[in-house]
């Protein structure tokens, strides 16, 4: 059973353009979470979703960040008109059910560059 | 504020001693607790849940501590080993919008010497 997948594993973006960021959960996990994590820093929560559903986005600024989980394919995190303040390390987590009751499985991460 | 605290100094030990990393917080009654382990350049890796009503929780040379009424859990590596060298994360479930989310601690940096 292969882990939790996320590309690209690094990326780099002009300011202004677009970042997407891709993550396959676990076969047979249903809630994905989106992280992102500065050097010396916490793993921040952005935004937990289930397939088609957006669960909780609290974490999410408000302006140019958005994300999805379709009932086919990835999840991507979308972030439009790049900034420099944008580069960190995003980390993709999936579980089979709520996080009440079971641990989370991360990906590598993706490391965005903002030049 | 709801806050989690990790020392965020680096903690040296040498091989074969047990190391305490502490994970405190406040403003916050979580239902369970979590510890995870993050090497350079990868993802966090789960190692262990526990539970508000459970003291504690074992897992071969890994031991957690939760103490409630001090707002405190301790993680335990006995036997520690150089390969144990990471940074240690803890995480508490938050009510966050409604759902029950991971919320995590800056991380303590675990440094076994041979």
């Amino acid at each position: 059973n292969a882990g939790v997948m996320q590309n690209p594993r690094h990326l780099v973006r002009r300011r202004g353009q677009e970042a997407r960021l891709r993550c396959s959960p676990m076969k047979g996990h249903s809630h994905v979470y989106w992280y992102r994590q500065l050097p010396e820093e916490g793993l921040k929560f952005m935004v937990y979703l289930q397939k088609e559903n957006i669960i909780d986005e609290s974490g999410m600024p408000k302006e140019r960040f958005s994300a999805e989980f379709p009932k086919e394919g990835p999840s991507i995190l979308r972030i439009q008109q790049v900034v420099r303040g944008d580069s960190a390390a995003y980390f993709c987590a999936s579980s089979p059910s709520s996080p009440l009751v079971s641990e989370q499985f991360f990906g590598p991460g993706t490391r965005l560059t903002v030049l | 504020s709801q806050k989690i605290e990790q020392n965020s100094e680096a903690l040296n030990i040498q091989e074969g001693k047990t190391a305490t990393l502490t994970c405190n917080y406040t403003n916050y009654s979580p239902a369970y607790l979590q510890w995870y382990r993050q090497d350079p350049g990868r993802g966090p890796v789960f190692l262990l849940l526990i539970r508000e009503n459970e003291k504690e929780k074992r897992k071969e040379r890994l031991k957690v501590t939760f103490d409630t009424t001090l707002k405190q859990s301790l993680f335990h590596i006995t036997a520690s080993q150089p390969a144990d060298s990471a940074t240690y994360l803890c995480a508490l479930d938050m009510i966050t919008g409604g759902s029950y989310i991971p919320t995590f601690g800056r991380g303590t940096s675990l440094i076994v010497h041979p």
